[in-house]
């Protein structure tokens, strides 16, 4: 088992570039999450899905869209990237029914010029 | 939201030292969770805890459930260098998903060999 993968593992880009940061995992699970983590402020919760078809939203939603077609995957878009989404950004994943036990991927981090 | 206070900030120790950490919250949690990451990966799950009062150990790790169900430690005995890295407390959201983590801003711990 691969876990959970994450592509690419880092990314520059400048103002108002849209890009989609890639979150694979190959444990069928059911939940997967997508976090970012800024200095001094832990992880904070983007988007989330409980299965295929399914997604919501977390703390922090605006600038991020999502889908959810397969279960293995989660990629999460940046329409128009901004300065502000300059970040180390996680993917997360765990199966229904132990939703608390998350298995994070390495990491994918972003700079915004 | 909902917040989880994590103290210290951060702490820089001698190898072999123990180690205290704790986390408030202004709410009630049914659970909690440890989290560690280390430098350049993502978070690992340490320990879990579900029962107010519950004390439970990973190695020379030991996490406690306070009775108040507002709050929660970590302890780690003989520290030694490879515990170096960000520890976090987590908990899900109350009134809403259940699938919905909040995290902490996180623990950095210093371990000199």
């Amino acid at each position: 088992n691969a876990g959970v993968t994450q592509t690419p593992k880092f990314q520059v880009l400048k103002t108002g570039q849209s890009m989609t940061l890639q979150c694979a995992q190959d444990m069928n699970h059911e939940y997967m999450s997508w976090y970012r983590q800024d200095p001094g402020m832990g992880l904070r919760l983007i988007h989330y899905s409980v299965g295929a078809g399914i997604t919501d939203q977390g703390e922090v939603p605006n600038g991020y869209n999502v889908s959810r077609s397969t279960t293995e995957d989660f990629p999460l878009r940046l329409l128009s990237a901004a300065p502000s989404q300059t970040s180390v950004y996680f993917c997360a994943s765990s199966r229904q029914g132990a939703h608390h036990t998350q298995y994070f991927g390495p990491g994918t981090r972003l700079t915004v010029l | 939201g909902q917040q989880l206070n994590q103290s210290p900030q951060s702490m820089f120790i001698q190898e072999g030292e123990d180690v205290s950490m704790n986390c408030t919250s202004s709410s009630i949690f049914n659970t909690w969770l440890w989290y560690k990451q280390d430098p350049g990966e993502g978070p690992v799950l340490l320990i879990a805890l579900y029962k107010a009062g519950e004390l439970t150990s990973n190695g020379r790790l030991t996490a406690q459930f306070g009775i108040t169900r507002k709050d929660s430690f970590l302890n780690i005995s003989a520290s030694i260098p490879s515990d170096v890295g960000i520890y976090f407390c987590a908990g899900p959201y109350s009134g809403g998903s259940n699938y919905k983590l909040t995290f902490g801003k996180g623990t950095l711990l210093t371990v000199n060999p």
